[in-house]
């Protein structure tokens, strides 16, 4: 247990679905990120959120949409994905938002798309 | 762009035998983070290293961070079937923490 859970662990959906990722952090932290896991690619940074406040959008299509309501929650919205949209999709936080903190993972979603 | 590459991508090795990752940046880091992921899991932190020619040592695992603080290495020494994951490196460039690729290690049966 790392204080970071997100939710579903798996999710199926077709091109046209639209669907909702959930992330919530139980470690006080004020900064939370999205990150996209592909096989055999490094982890990029999808979006990046301090005090609730986007900091970062690492040039993600519109199709994901991220919402954070609080420091503690986090969503990432999707509608109308790729099949090259398939991955682990994890979720993370920190106490801060600095490149030298910690990061807290969540077990992430396994997304497929079909 | 500004990279991290981190090789060798895998490394199979006996139950017992030692295991070395490297790691090395296109620029100078102010720190670098190592990451351990589970088959199936989820990366959790190692440790940081911040000075330049940093050791750090955590039971069979030494952490060893470049004069240059342009590369660094994870060395695991005896490994167990424990020890089996894929290791990240991390370090800082341009406001964003950029991952490597990751070691895979691998136990022979």
């Amino acid at each position: 247990e790392t204080g970071v859970t997100q939710t579903p662990r798996h999710l199926v959906m077709g091109m046209t679905n639209k669907k909702s990722l959930k992330c919530e952090q139980h470690l006080g932290h004020n900064a939370m990120y999205w990150y996209k896991q592909s096989a055999k690619k490094p982890l990029e940074l999808m979006f990046v959120y301090n005090f609730k406040e986007q900091t970062e959008n690492n040039s993600v299509p519109s199709r994901f949409s991220p919402e954070c309501p609080n420091s503690s929650h986090l969503f990432l919205h999707l509608h109308t994905l790729q099949p090259e949209d398939s991955a682990l999709y994890l979720c993370a936080s920190s106490q801060d938002e600095g490149n030298d903190e910690k990061l807290f993972f969540g077990s992430g979603t396994q997304l497929s798309v079909l | 762009g500004q990279q991290v590459m981190q090789i060798p991508q895998y490394q199979h090795v006996q139950e017992g035998e030692d295991f070395t990752t490297y790691c090395n940046s296109s620029t100078t880091l102010s720190n670098i983070q190592w990451y351990k992921q589970r088959p199936g899991g989820h990366p959790v932190f190692l440790i940081q290293l911040v000075k330049s020619g940093e050791v750090k040592k955590q039971k069979r695992l030494t952490f060893q961070f470049g004069e240059a603080k342009k590369n660094s290495s994870l060395h695991i020494t005896a490994t167990q079937t424990t020890d089996v994951g894929t290791y990240f490196c991390a370090g800082p460039l341009a406001y964003q923490l950029i991952w490597g690729a990751g070691t895979k290690l691998i136990i022979k049966p």
